[in-house]
């Protein structure tokens, strides 16, 4: 499975503020994902990041607060804009397994704290 | 709608008991049912099942896919400790999407 390594693991952030998010990944990948937890939540899609397009977005997420860059196979980065209390959540980026792509890998996540 | 339905949401048990998660699922196009631990933050895999009736099996952990009746269980036995986390289902549907279910959390105490 690929290892992937997702920075900062938390952060504390003052309303109004952007954070990004990185996620590095050890091996080249077609499809990074974004998901976010929420408090006592399950994990629910961002956006998917192909190397070369414009990220896809899941109903509910626009590109204005999320936006996403992929400028490699290896790499993509998640910014979280003008940031609000409800954006205090777990950030997690994943990838499709190379080998079975029904698999998705995630990486340790970010945990956001707005005040 | 395409949706995930796990159960029980919580569930708290004693060292050396057996427990039983559930997972029901509605979608066309499946492709797959995973399941992952989450302790922290990062969901670690643990099965992948596209096959009906065939048990997927590691260590203490075993998981069965129905897809007549649209479920699927997995079982720990011999509780430990160390199994304390929250237990997520996965439905992946069409190419590349996957849905996520609420979640069990499974608490073993000593």
């Amino acid at each position: 499975s690929a290892v992937i390594s997702q920075k900062p693991s938390r952060d504390i952030c003052q309303r109004g503020t952007s954070l990004t998010i990185q996620c590095q990944v050890d091996s080249q990948v077609t499809m990074m994902f974004w998901y976010r937890q929420q408090p006592g939540q399950s994990l629910t899609l961002i956006a998917t990041a192909n190397q070369g397009s414009e990220a896809t977005y899941e109903s509910g997420f626009v590109i204005d607060k999320f936006p996403i860059s992929r400028p490699n196979l290896t790499f993509s980065t998640l910014t979280v804009s003008n940031m609000s209390p409800e954006d205090s959540s777990i950030y997690l980026c994943s990838v499709e397994d190379q080998g079975s792509k029904n698999i998705q890998y995630f990486g340790a996540g970010t945990r956001l704290s707005v005040l | 709608e395409d949706k995930v339905v796990q159960s029980p949401l919580s569930l708290v048990v004693h060292e050396g008991d057996t427990v039983t998660l559930n997972c029901s699922y509605e979608v066309t196009n499946f492709r797959s049912l995973l399941w992952y631990k989450q302790e922290k933050k990062a969901p670690t895999f643990l099965f992948m099942l596209t096959s009906s009736g065939i048990e997927k099996k590691s260590g203490r952990l075993s998981s069965i896919l129905d897809k007549k009746e649209l479920f699927s269980i997995l079982n720990i036995t011999a509780t430990q400790t160390g199994d304390s986390a929250v237990y997520l289902c996965a439905m992946g549907y069409n190419n590349n999407d996957m849905r996520f279910g609420a979640g069990t959390r499974l608490t073993v105490k000593p």
